[in-house]
C-alpha cells in the first residue's frame, strides 16, 4: 500500500510569508502528528490529530497550527515566518491507537530566507 | 526538566563488532519505548517497540533492553554491516498520544 506522501517536499518562504504543508496518511491511518526536526535540537513535537480532532501539541507558538480532515489528510500551517522556522517537518501515520507503529513521510524541508 | 538523551557523538565501528546505543532520559514514566532508524534525506523508520515490563526484546540481529529504574534503554546490533549506518532515535511515549524522539546517534559501520 502507498505510503505517507507529503507535499511539497522542498520549499523556499519569505521571513513574513505564510506557509501551508500537505500531509496524506497511510490508508485506514486516522492519527498523523507532525513534528520539526532541525540538527540542533531533533524531532521536536508540534501536534497529533485523530478523527478531525487535536489530541495534543506540543510547545511551539500559536503561529504553528494544523488540521484533519475527514479523510485523514492532515495540513499545517505556519504563519508569519521566521528564519528559525527552517527545517525538515515530517508527519507520522498510525491507527491512533496506543503501541502502534508510526509511518513517517520523507518529510517538507522549508527554508527562510 | 524532561529529557531524553542519547550520545550526540558518532559512533564508530568496525563491521562485524556489536553497535551499543544509549538512550536516557529523566522525569518521564513512559508506558513503552520505541527505536527508529533515519537515513540522510529521508523520514525515520520503526524498529523496535519495548514496554515497560519488558526487560528485553529481539528482532533479528537487533536487541533493546529497557531499565525503568536506571531509566535507560539500550539498543544493540550484532554482527553490524556498513548498512546499518544510519542515525538511530529513541522514542518515548509519554501518555495523551505524544511521542517524543531523542535527537539520535549516528552509527558509522567501517568495511
Amino acid at each position: 500500500k502507498a505510503g505517507v506522501t507529503q507535499t511539497p517536499r522542498y520549499l523556499i518562504k519569505t521571513r513574513g510569508q505564510q506557509v501551508t504543508l500537505s500531509c496524506s496518511p497511510i490508508s485506514g491511518h486516522r492519527s498523523v502528528s507532525w513534528y520539526q526536526q532541525t540538527p540542533g535540537q531533533g524531532l521536536q513535537f508540534l501536534f497529533e490529530y485523530f478523527s478531525e480532532t487535536q489530541r495534543n501539541k506540543g510547545n511551539f507558538p500559536g503561529r504553528f497550527s494544523g488540521r484533519q480532515f475527514s479523510n485523514s489528510r492532515s495540513e499545517m500551517n505556519v504563519s508569519t515566518l521566521e528564519l528559525g522556522d527552517s527545517a525538515l517537518y515530517l508527519c507520522a501515520s498510525s491507527l491512533g491507537g496506543r503501541e502502534t507503529e508510526a509511518f513517517f513521510g520523507q518529510g517538507t524541508r522549508l527554508t527562510v530566507v | 526538566s524532561q529529557k531524553i538523551e542519547q550520545n550526540s557523538e558518532a559512533l564508530n565501528i568496525q563491521e562485524g563488532k556489536t553497535a551499543t546505543l544509549t538512550c536516557n532520559y529523566t522525569n518521564y514514566s513512559p508506558a513503552y519505548l520505541q527505536w527508529y532508524r533515519q537515513d540522510p534525506g529521508r523520514g525515520p523508520v520503526f524498529l523496535l517497540l519495548i514496554r515497560e515490563n519488558e526487560k528485553e526484546k529481539r528482532k533479528e540481529r537487533l536487541k533493546v533492553t529497557f531499565d525503568t529504574t536506571l531509566k535507560q534503554s539500550l539498543f544493540h546490533i550484532t554482527a553490524s554491516q556498513p548498512a546499518d549506518s544510519a542515525t538511530y532515535l529513541c522514542a518515548l511515549y509519554t501518555g495523551g498520544f505524544k511521542t517524543i524522539f531523542g535527537a539520535g546517534t549516528r552509527l558509522f559501520v567501517k568495511a
